[in-house]
């Protein structure tokens, strides 16, 4: 069971606006580490969406926005497509002594309907 | 541009032990941390471990024990070394570079890697 939790599933239509959430604790999210996310398309491998809780890497459209606030953080994705459909990941650092020092939230699959 | 390529035996007997090297190119190993990720079949990803530039690791507790991640920096490669295997160590290994906030910016293309006898 992931520190990091994440819906197993949100979805949309084309066009709306979903979020997804990603809950840590006061040893990860909560003592200020930055928080990444990914996209995992199906069958390859995870791509860097947003790093340090709101920033895009270059060629990431800006329908794809991130914010963090007390021990969550969450992805927004403006605009859905239907090339959005995927899986997203939440990534944080963890500083409790018998924890996992890099979490991976559990995953949450985005469907576009 | 940089690229990460893992590569290593599909199918490894239980007990036995996995290995596996991520060759990189378009970037020098001498900076930053290189990892290792897996994500089992139909589940989601758990990070394993990394070797930091300076040759410091750091590795998932649950895994400690079994895991080794060493550099080859004539090679410009990493590695990964997972002992005493069963069949939950099945899964897509992908090897993966990390940057200043330890975001993992670029990312192999996985391999899967089978325990069965």
């Amino acid at each position: 069971q992931s520190v990091l939790t994440q819906p197993p599933s949100v979805s949309g239509a084309p066009g709306q606006r979903v979020t997804i959430s990603c809950t840590g604790s006061s040893s990860n999210i909560g003592a200020g580490y930055d928080v990444h996310w990914y996209q995992q398309l199906p069958g390859t491998a995870p791509k860097l969406l947003i790093y340090g809780n709101n920033n895009r890497p270059s060629g990431v459209p800006d329908r794809f926005s991130g914010s963090k606030s007390g021990t969550s953080a969450s992805l927004a994705i403006t605009g859905l497509q239907a090339e959005d459909e995927a899986d997203y990941y939440c990534q944080s650092y963890d500083s409790s002594l018998s924890g996992v020092p890099w979490l991976f939230g559990g995953g949450t699959k985005l469907t576009v309907l | 541009q940089v690229q990460l390529q893992e590569s290593g035996p599909g199918l490894v007997k239980p007990s036995e032990t996995l290995s596996l090297t991520c060759t990189v190119s378009g970037d020098s190993i001498n900076s930053y941390y290189w990892s290792w990720i897996r994500q089992p079949p139909g589940k989601g990803l758990e990070w394993i471990g990394y070797i930091y530039y300076s040759g410091s690791t750091n590795y998932n507790p649950s895994l400690k024990s079994r895991v080794t991640i060493s550099v080859d920096r004539s090679k410009n490669q990493f590695s990964l070394k997972l002992t005493s295997v069963t069949a939950a160590d099945t899964a897509v290994y992908y090897c993966a570079k990390a940057t200043g906030r330890q975001q993992l910016v670029h990312w192999g293309q996985g391999t899967l890697v089978t325990v069965s006898s």
